[in-house]
């Protein structure tokens, strides 16, 4: 199976920060990495696609790259409703296989 | 508007099984699969398995076979996962997401239903 390496498990930061979470693939799975936010009781969101691409309604400040096997979720300035959190997902290939998760709070 | 509306949350005795549903609008149905994923309590997210609707195909990660089964209804619009001989394991939230379509079956999980807990207990 692939392993999504996902990286910090917790990140605290301040309002107006930039923050960056990151996911390694085991083997490679080209531009298959979707990113999710999660808030407690609720189901997860859709907030990247194809490694690189906003999905909808997602707000600008939301980006993501890809460098090798490295995949970035950048989030600029951000806001109080971000905290959350994120799970990176590779689709490439059977089973899909998703990241430990990483906790957006405040500092 | 799109919705995935699953079924209610379900309390069941170890050793029995459990079907949960997914009941899908604002799309056509048989134009998306659709994925099961699980969420254990306090823990990140696994995927279950994805069907097609509109041929009837499973895919199911090795871990969840045998545990899980997916069908879809294609009259009603409705997909289901049984799950079999729970133990505690098994007490978790399970979503439905809506998959990609015919030429890209991995993609989407842009739409997800709200979730079913299911808690085994005797």
């Amino acid at each position: 199976d692939i392993q999504m390496t996902q990286s910090p498990s917790s990140l605290p930061a301040s309002l107006g920060d930039r923050v960056t979470i990151t996911c390694r693939a085991s083997q490679d799975i080209g531009n298959y990495l979707r990113w999710f936010q999660q808030k407690p009781g609720k189901s997860p969101r859709l907030m990247i696609y194809g490694a690189t691409n906003l999905a909808n309604g997602v707000p600008s400040r939301f980006s993501g790259s890809r460098s090798g096997s490295d995949y970035s979720l950048t989030i600029n300035s951000l806001e109080s409703e971000d905290m959350a959190i994120y799970y990176c997902l590779q689709h490439n290939e059977y089973p899909f296989t998703f990241g430990s998760g990483t906790k957006l709070e405040i500092k | 508007e799109v919705k995935l509306q699953q079924s209610g949350d379900e309390l069941v005795r170890p050793g029995a099984s459990v079907k949960m549903s997914c009941k899908a609008s604002g799309y056509t149905f048989t134009d998306y699969a659709m994925h099961w994923v699980k969420q254990s309590p306090g823990q990140g997210l696994e995927w279950i398995g994805t069907i097609i609707p509109l041929i009837d195909t499973t895919s199911y990660n090795q871990k969840f076979k045998g545990k899980a089964t997916l069908t879809a209804d294609k009259s009603s619009n409705t997909a289901y996962m049984e799950l079999s001989r729970l133990t505690s394991e098994d007490s978790a939230v399970y979503y439905c997401a809506r998959g990609g379509t015919i030429a890209a079956i991995s993609t989407a999980f842009d739409y997800w239903g709200q979730g079913v807990m299911v808690t085994v207990s005797s």
